[in-house]
């Protein structure tokens, strides 16, 4: 089967750093992305990798071991506006149709 | 510049009735996709398209149909409400599945069914 692992819930505080972790058992392997969500609106897109190793953006990077199954997203000097649901999902195949399985989430809260 | 637009944005239906969740978008997106979101499930994929007259069924299809008659539209329809319908439904959409192609997805549709 398909199971996508991740902390539920994580607490920060403004400034510092923090890594939300993501764990993938999946019958095939294309891609791994991570949205933010946050509460009550849809979930938009952060960053992509489909390689081992670290992709940076801005504020935010995420890495990537396929032999591990495992991603990590980073986010570093922390912003109250940073509070959010963080989803990893993989893509399982590269044939025209292949869906993304999408973890169940983590909730991070940022406070000051 | 519009997007995904989903529509209504709230709908309330009593078991047993049907109604159809609007999805259009203006990207010229070949793939479309209806998610649904419940507490504690994460999102689960009820239905794909990857292109006028393709649909096919995601993880989650039981009690919902879908159509493609056209590139810009993808609706879904409740053929008959039950009361564990009652989510948060996204309709998200692409260029293609494969390569950086992220998904784009409407603001949602909040659906209580009593």
């Amino acid at each position: 089967g398909q199971n996508i692992d991740q902390p539920t819930e994580m607490t920060a505080t403004e400034g510092a750093i923090v890594q939300i972790n993501c764990t993938y058992q999946t019958s095939g392997f294309n891609g791994l992305f991570w949205y933010q969500q946050h509460a009550g609106e849809a979930p938009t897109f952060l960053s992509y990798n489909v390689l081992d190793g670290l992709e940076e953006k801005g504020r935010f990077s995420s890495f990537l071991s396929r032999s591990k199954g495992y991603s990590y997203l980073l986010l570093k000097e922390l912003q109250m506006k940073d509070s959010a649901s963080y989803l990893c999902a993989v893509r399982t195949g590269d044939q025209a149709g292949t869906a993304l399985i999408f973890g169940k989430g983590t909730t991070l809260s940022v406070s000051s | 510049n519009a997007g995904v637009t989903q529509t209504p944005k709230f709908q309330v239906l009593k078991t047993g009735q049907s109604m159809t969740l609007q999805c259009a978008q203006d990207m010229n997106h070949e793939y479309m996709s209806w998610y649904r979101q419940d507490p504690g499930m994460g999102l689960r994929l009820i239905h794909y398209s990857v292109g006028a007259g393709i649909t096919d069924q995601g993880e989650v299809p039981n009690g919902y149909n879908v159509s493609r008659s056209t590139t810009e539209d993808f609706p879904l329809r409740l053929l008959s409400a039950a009361p564990s319908q009652t989510s948060v439904y996204f309709c998200a959409s692409s260029y293609t599945t494969g390569g950086e192609q992220p998904q784009h997805f409407g603001d949602g549709t909040r659906l209580s069914i009593l």
